[in-house]
């Protein structure tokens, strides 16, 4: 059974900082992994798809990595901003989609 | 291109009520799916479908139904109201189950008094 697991649950940075968001999942035997952005009330974004054969994939401020044999993938977000804060989601398919529990990040002006 | 489409956006029921959540997807997708989001519990699949006429059940498909008899809809029935099933609840869609990303709708935020 595939598990997801994110680190840190929750993070709090002044604004302009860039922080790394981590994500690491058992089953290594997946052809993708997908970051998605949750604000409070709301439905999921996607943000990035990270195929596994690729290394790195980019949007805007964001990039994602994935290394499928360590098992990790994190998400980067260069020079935060406030309308960063949100819950960020990882989330793996591979019978079905597992989702990690999420980090919830604000960033202070 | 309107993604997926879930209604209502919100809805109050009574214990014992039925009622049907709505999705709908217009990318044409093969796989459809429900989840349930409550808080410390994280995203829960309650049912999916890899296609019309095919339905399968997830981790928490107690007290819930579906059918899929297009490509285009896949709703979520609730048979008979519990508190229990107070949640807010996602429609995805994706190409396949496992080789493409998947696309949410806005959800449903249900409440059982």
């Amino acid at each position: 059974k595939q598990e997801v697991t994110q680190i840190p649950a929750a993070l709090s940075v002044p604004e302009g900082e860039n922080l790394v968001l981590n994500c690491s999942f058992t089953d290594s035997a997946i052809y993708n992994l997908q970051w998605f952005r949750q604000d409070p009330g709301k439905g999921l974004t996607s943000l990035l798809l990270i195929q596994s054969s690729q290394r790195e994939q980019t949007s805007g401020r964001l990039n994602a990595s994935l290394d499928k044999s360590s098992g990790r993938s994190t998400l980067y977000i260069a020079a935060s901003q406030p309308g960063d804060s949100a819950t960020y989601l990882c989330a793996v398919p591979l019978s079905r989609l597992t989702f990690g529990e999420g980090t919830q990040l604000t960033v202070n002006p | 291109n309107a993604g997926v489409t879930q209604t209502p956006k919100f809805q109050v029921l009574k214990t014992g009520q039925s009622m049907t959540l709505q999705c709908a997807q217009d990318m044409n997708h093969e796989y459809m799916s429900w989840y349930r989001q409550d808080p410390g519990m994280g995203l829960r699949l309650i049912h999916y479908s890899v296609g019309a006429g095919i339905t399968d059940q997830g981790e928490v498909p107690n007290g819930y139904n579906v059918s899929r008899s297009t490509t285009e809809d896949f709703p979520l029935r609730l048979l008979s109201a519990a508190p229990s099933q107070t949640s807010v609840y996602f429609c995805a869609s994706s190409r396949d189950t496992s080789r493409h990303g998947y696309t949410f709708g806005s959800g449903t935020r249900l409440t059982v008094v």
